[in-house]
C-alpha cells in the first residue's frame, strides 16, 4: 500500500499569507496526485489533478507541483473561505489502488 | 448538471450489512468509474472502492472482504454493502465520479450519515 504523508498537520496562517502544504509518498506515484478541500460538513473539493491542473472554476491562487514522492499545494495568498483542510490523493497503477494523505489544517492565526 | 445523492439507513446494527445507494442525475451512469469514500467522526477521508460503469471493481484491500459495489444502468445509480459492520465502520459516507485518467474525484453527493450502534 502507497502511504501518503502529509505535512504540517496544522498551518496557522493569517489571511494574505503563503501557505505551502506538503504530501509526501512512501513510493513513487508519478504524476497522479490531486488535491481536494474540505470544509466543515462538506464534501470534498477537487482543486487540482495530475499533480498541478487546477479544476474547473478553482482559483489561480492555487497551485500544486511536484513528481515522484514529493508534492506541494501552494496557495498564494489565503483568502478568509480558503481556511480549511487539505488532503492529497494518489491514484497507483500497480496495486490498483487508491489511497489518501492525513490531511492538513489550516487555520486563521 | 451531474449531481449525486446518497440514501440508506442511518443507523445499523452490529454484524449486520450496510447498504447505501447513489442517485446519480444529470448525465448517465455509463462511461464512468464510481467511488465510495468514507469519513468517520473528526478523522479523516478513506477510499472504500470503486466501480467501473461496465460491473468492474477495486477495492480498498483493508476492506475488500467486506465490500460490495454494483451498478443498476436502469436505474442510474450504484451501489455499496458492507457486511459484519462493527462501531469503526461508523461514518459519513461519500459518493463521488472518479475521472481514471486524472486520479481524481470531480463530482461528490452531500455525503450520508451511518451509525453502527
Amino acid at each position: 500500500e502507497i502511504v501518503l504523508t502529509q505535512s504540517p498537520a496544522t498551518l496557522s496562517l493569517s489571511p494574505g499569507e503563503r501557505a505551502i502544504l506538503s504530501c509526501r509518498a512512501s513510493q513513487s506515484v508519478g504524476r497522479y496526485l490531486v488535491w481536494y478541500q474540505q470544509k466543515p460538513g462538506q464534501a470534498p473539493r477537487l482543486l487540482i489533478y495530475d499533480t498541478s491542473n487546477r479544476a474547473t472554476g478553482i482559483p489561480a491562487r492555487f497551485s500544486g507541483s511536484g513528481s515522484g514522492t514529493d508534492f506541494t499545494l501552494t496557495i498564494s495568498s489565503l483568502e478568509p473561505e480558503d481556511f480549511a483542510v487539505y488532503y492529497c490523493q494518489q491514484r497507483s497503477s500497480w496495486p490498483p489502488e487508491v489511497t489518501f494523505g492525513g490531511g492538513t489544517k489550516v487555520e486563521i492565526k | 448538471q451531474l449531481q449525486l445523492q446518497e440514501s440508506g439507513p442511518g443507523l445499523v446494527r452490529p454484524s449486520e450489512t450496510l447498504s447505501l445507494t447513489c442517485n446519480v442525475s444529470g448525465r448517465a451512469i455509463s462511461s464512468y468509474y464510481w467511488t465510495w469514500t468514507r469519513q468517520p467522526p473528526g478523522k479523516g477521508l478513506q477510499w472504500i472502492g470503486y466501480i467501473y460503469f461496465s460491473g468492474s471493481t477495486n477495492y480498498n484491500p483493508s476492506l475488500k472482504s467486506r465490500v460490495t459495489m454494483s451498478v443498476d444502468m436502469s436505474e442510474n445509480q450504484f451501489s455499496l454493502k458492507l457486511s459484519s459492520v462493527t462501531a469503526a465502520d461508523t461514518a459519513v459516507y461519500f459518493c463521488a465520479r472518479y475521472d481514471f485518467s486524472s486520479g481524481g474525484m470531480d463530482v461528490w453527493g452531500h455525503g450520508t450519515t451511518v451509525i453502527v450502534s
